[in-house]
């Protein structure tokens, strides 16, 4: 079964900080994977997403992630961060079947300190 | 891009009632729609998969006759939360898969709050 683990649910960075926010994933096959950002009381807005093509891969806003096999992991970086950038981030993988349904890790707080 | 809309963002509800949640798609017809929920602070939680002109499946766990999903076009999907309870207050998010994009797009959501 697909699996995806972000390590650490809250981040906390000052403006203009490296973002380094951290995601493992498990599957047994090739994997697509995705960064989506949420805002408060708001949907998912995709980041960025990695579909066996490139290894870096480059997103909205600045954000990038490197997708790493060796690793099983999928960290998603942006080298300076904005006081709106302060939001929910997820990591997620999508399930290798008909339905192509989305498995979501569990999601990290990014906070943004001027 | 494609676009999810979804509707109402906000509604308030008294306890024993039903609510009904849209979602459409804007630009793109959609082979299969998810609806998940949402509690404070955590991950989606997957509710059901819909596809246009079938039954829902749902995950283990969710009550299909309290979720009713009905998908009756390739462009909308509704979530009617049946007699509600107000530990149904949660956000309820839908979103959508369109042909030739690996990625889902996402409602904006629905803040349920029962009363």
């Amino acid at each position: 079964a697909q699996s995806v683990t972000q390590l650490g649910s809250h981040v906390s960075v000052s403006e203009g900080a490296l973002v380094l926010l951290r995601c493992n994933y498990s599957s047994s096959v090739p994997p697509y994977l995705f960064w989506y950002v949420q805002y408060p009381n708001q949907g998912l807005q995709l980041l960025l997403k990695y579909t066996s093509a490139a290894t870096l891969v480059k997103g909205i806003n600045g954000f990038e992630a490197e997708f790493k096999k060796s690793e099983t992991s999928f960290h998603l970086t942006k080298p300076s961060a904005h006081m709106s950038d302060a939001a929910e981030y997820f990591c997620a993988v999508k399930e290798a079947s008909n339905t192509g349904k989305l498995i979501f890790g569990q999601g990290t707080t990014l906070q943004v300190k001027p | 891009g494609a676009v999810v809309s979804q509707h109402p963002s906000r509604v308030i509800c008294k306890s024993g009632t039903s609510v009904k949640i849209e979602c459409r798609s804007l630009d793109f017809q959609a082979t299969t729609m998810f609806w998940y929920r949402q509690f404070p602070k955590q991950s989606l939680m997957l509710m059901a998969t819909s596809n246009e002109g079938s039954k829902a499946t749902y995950e283990q766990g969710v009550e299909k006759d309290k979720f009713l999903i009905n998908h009756a076009s390739l462009t909308l999907s509704t979530l009617t939360v049946t007699s509600a309870h107000p530990e149904d207050s949660s956000f309820y998010i839908c979103s959508a898969r369109f042909p030739l994009h690996t990625e889902a797009f996402f409602g904006q959501g629905t803040r349920l709050t029962v009363v």
